[in-house]
């Protein structure tokens, strides 16, 4: 069954460095998302993207925060210089079409990132 | 905006019994979806189940059901016959149809499954 990657697990970095979080969404999906879930918080929506544009992005995704598709199977999140507030898991999901379910969104099993 | 809200942040349940995990919703769009989605301890979001809001007919997935009441803004989840496996945070949310939408989540169940 395809699935949505993500890497690294894990990313531990120092306040102020540039971290990029990488994915790959399912093959044949068009819409790519990015959440973040602070520990013992709720998952809150980063961005969405589609047609390699930005769709919709919620407040949290200042110009701090940017997205791309380098190619045509990764899909990044780029934090350019990162604060302590940062530190969460970081969840990409990826959604239709398929199966005629193009409004499920599958989520990868995340990055925690951890800012010093 | 949309809300969603979970009232009940833990439940447990014994192994093999049935048990109901509650969620309510404020919007004012009239086309929509409802996801379950489940957060064992690895923290994978997984996917439970989904409810298509203009279909009346409530969704099923072997053990797990849906009651979904339009006119109450309510989506609650029943797991019957419980398993060990089924220990994880389970989060409802809420997604205005579309495509490329923003899903927005509730605060979370923790349920614990006892053996």
């Amino acid at each position: 069954e395809p699935e949505v990657t993500q890497t690294p697990s894990h990313q531990v970095t120092q306040m102020g460095q540039e971290v990029i979080l990488r994915c790959v969404p399912i093959s044949n999906h068009l819409y790519f998302y990015w959440y973040r879930q602070i520990l013992g918080q709720k998952v809150e929506f980063l961005v969405s993207f589609y047609n390699n544009e930005i769709s919709e992005k919620s407040e949290i995704f200042d110009d701090q925060f940017s997205v791309e598709r380098p190619d045509g199977s990764n899909f990044t999140l780029k934090i350019r210089s990162t604060k302590l507030e940062d530190s969460a898991m970081y969840f990409c999901a990826s959604s239709g079409p398929l199966a005629g379910r193009s409004d499920t969104q599958y989520f990868g099993p995340g990055t925690r990132l951890t800012v010093l | 905006a949309q809300t969603v809200t979970q009232s009940q942040p833990e439940m447990s349940v014994q192994e093999a019994e049935t048990v109901t995990l509650s969620c309510t919703y404020d919007t004012s769009e009239n086309n929509y979806y409802l996801f379950w989605y489940k957060q064992p301890p690895s923290r994978q979001m997984i996917l439970v189940i989904r409810q298509e809001a203009y279909k009346q007919q409530n969704a099923t997935e072997n053990r797990f059901s849906v009651n979904f009441q339009k006119a109450a803004k309510s989506f609650s989840l029943k797991i019957s016959d419980s398993q060990l496996g089924d220990t994880a945070m389970y989060f409802c949310a809420f997604m205005i149809s579309g495509s490329a939408r923003q899903l927005t989540f509730g605060s979370g169940t923790q349920l614990t499954v006892l053996p």
